[in-house]
C-alpha cells in the first residue's frame, strides 16, 4: 500500500530556533497535507500542498511531486507550536495515508 | 474551529456493547471520512462516503459499519466491542472525493474526534 514516512521522529527545540520536518512518500499524489496534532488531540490544518511551496506566518512547506517529497519548516519556533505534525497523502479516492508523525517539543 | 462536528467527545463504555458516532461536515462539503487513531496502528482510514453513497473502506472491521444520511450528517457503528477499539475517531470532510482538478476541493478537514474508551 501507500506508504508515508516522517523524520525525524522526534524534535527537541529551544524557542526561537529554526527546524525542518520532512515526509516522503511512495506514489504519485493527487493530496498532500500537513497536519498539527495539539495536546488536546485536535488536528489543525496546516497546508494543503500536492505542489509547489506555500507560506503561512513562521511555516512553509514545500513538495516536490516528482522526487515524492514534502518539508514543512518552522521558523523562530514557539511553545505552542508543541505537537505532533502529521504528513497525508491521498490516493484517487482521497483516502488519507497518514505518516507516523513527527513529536517536537519547543523548550522556553 | 473546523467547521466538522462530532459527538459525542468522550464515550466510555464495556466490551461487547454498541455505541453510535455522530458527525456532521462542513456546510457544503459532500465527502465525509472516517480515522482511527490507535497507539499502536497510528491513523487509518476506515471508510468514506460521498453525498449518501459509499466510496471507498479501508481497515474497518466487520463489526463496524457506517453510513450517511440526507442531510450530509454520517454515523458511525461499532458494535461487539473489544478492548482494542479504544481509540480516538475522527471524522473528516472535503467537498469532493479526490476526482475534482479544482484546487482544494479535495483538502480534508478533521473534526475534533470522539474519544472511544471500552473497559
Amino acid at each position: 500500500g501507500i506508504q508515508v514516512e516522517q523524520s525525524p521522529p522526534d524534535l527537541i527545540l529551544q524557542e526561537g530556533a529554526n527546524s525542518t520536518l520532512r515526509c516522503n512518500f511512495s506514489d504519485s499524489v493527487n493530496n498532500l497535507q500537513w497536519f498539527h496534532q495539539n495536546p488536546w488531540g485536535q488536528l489543525i490544518n496546516l497546508f494543503y500542498i500536492p505542489s509547489g511551496t506555500k507560506q503561512n506566518g513562521r511555516l512553509s512547506a514545500t513538495t516536490v511531486a516528482t522526487e515524492r517529497y514534502s518539508l514543512l519548516y518552522i521558523s523562530s519556533s514557539q511553545t505552542t507550536d508543541s505537537g505532533v505534525y502529521f504528513c497525508a497523502r491521498g490516493d484517487g479516492n482521497n483516502r488519507l495515508a497518514f505518516g507516523k508523525g513527527n513529536q517536537v517539543v519547543v523548550i522556553p | 474551529d473546523s467547521g466538522v462536528t462530532q459527538t459525542p467527545k468522550h464515550l466510555i463504555t464495556a466490551t461487547g456493547q454498541r455505541v453510535t458516532l455522530r458527525c456532521s461536515p462542513r456546510s457544503g462539503d459532500l465527502s465525509v471520512y472516517w480515522y482511527q487513531q490507535s497507539l499502536d496502528q497510528g491513523l487509518q482510514f476506515l471508510i468514506q462516503y460521498y453525498n449518501g453513497e459509499e466510496r471507498a473502506k479501508g481497515n474497518i472491521l466487520e463489526r463496524f459499519s457506517a453510513q450517511q444520511f440526507p442531510d450530509l450528517h454520517s454515523e458511525l457503528n461499532l458494535s461487539s466491542l473489544e478492548l482494542g477499539d479504544s481509540a480516538l475517531y475522527f471524522c473528516a470532510s472535503s467537498l469532493q472525493t479526490g476526482t475534482s482538478g479544482r484546487a482544494k476541493a479535495n483538502e480534508q478537514f478533521f473534526g475534533p474526534g470522539t474519544r472511544l474508551t471500552v473497559l
